[in-house]
């Protein structure tokens, strides 16, 4: 019954792999986001979809490319990974009206690039 | 450019004590803060405020906003050794994407 759900939770790849983590929420809610959070514990959003449709897309590389099938789902598509993308990426969601600012975080998956 | 800055980075205290983390905020069309507490996983929930000078509380835990001032202060009386966590303050901004600060480390020594 978990509510904001990811996989894997791990994740070790070769630099050059192309991977993707999947995450789903059951909260019934209308937006969903991408955050990476950095080796020094600092969480900075990647993407936003509202209804399947993205509204933000933050500077981040090409290589990123998010997928929404359904409002419940929001996955993380990786190509030609590099060292630096080594991280935790947590996925959330929230729902629009008086409380849509706050967001539920999904356990993270931690990823590392050798 | 919008900015959270929270301080201290990092706080050590004993068990029983009172410890008071700080978050200052810069941002276009302010609408609300929000506090966090982050253990090994995900980063958990903990108070959302819109206005100035009411407090939020839950417990051992309190929080306030200055919205003139531009800051909110998160207060635990009583610490306990399951409080040592990262604790994150954020700020969500146009498309309600959260801006984050850089955390406050807590660790509390039995």
């Amino acid at each position: 019954d978990t509510a904001v759900s990811q996989t894997p939770k791990y994740l070790v790849t070769q630099m050059g792999n192309d991977k993707s983590i999947k995450c789903e929420q059951n909260l019934g809610h209308d937006t969903m986001y991408w955050y990476k959070q950095d080796s020094k514990k600092f969480l900075k959003i990647m993407f936003s979809y509202n209804n399947k449709e993205l509204i933000i897309n933050e500077t981040v590389p090409n290589r990123f490319s998010p997928k929404s099938p359904d409002k419940a789902h929001l996955n993380l598509h990786i190509n030609s990974l590099e060292l630096g993308d080594s991280a935790v990426y947590f996925c959330a969601s929230s729902q629009a009206g008086l409380t849509s600012d706050t967001q539920y975080f999904g356990p993270g998956t931690r990823l590392t690039v050798l | 450019e919008d900015k959270v800055v929270q301080s201290p980075l990092s706080l050590v205290v004993h068990e029983g004590d009172t410890v008071t983390l700080n978050c200052s905020y810069e941002v276009t069309n302010f609408r609300s803060l929000l506090w966090y507490k982050q253990e090994k996983k995900a980063p958990t929930f903990l108070f959302m405020l819109t206005s100035s000078g009411i407090e939020k509380k839950s417990g051992r835990l309190s929080s306030i906003l200055d919205k003139k001032e531009l800051f909110s202060i998160l207060n635990i009386t009583a610490t306990q050794t399951g409080d040592s966590a990262v604790y994150l303050c954020a700020v969500p901004t146009l498309g309600r994407k959260l801006v984050f600060g850089q955390g406050t480390r807590l660790t509390i020594n039995p």
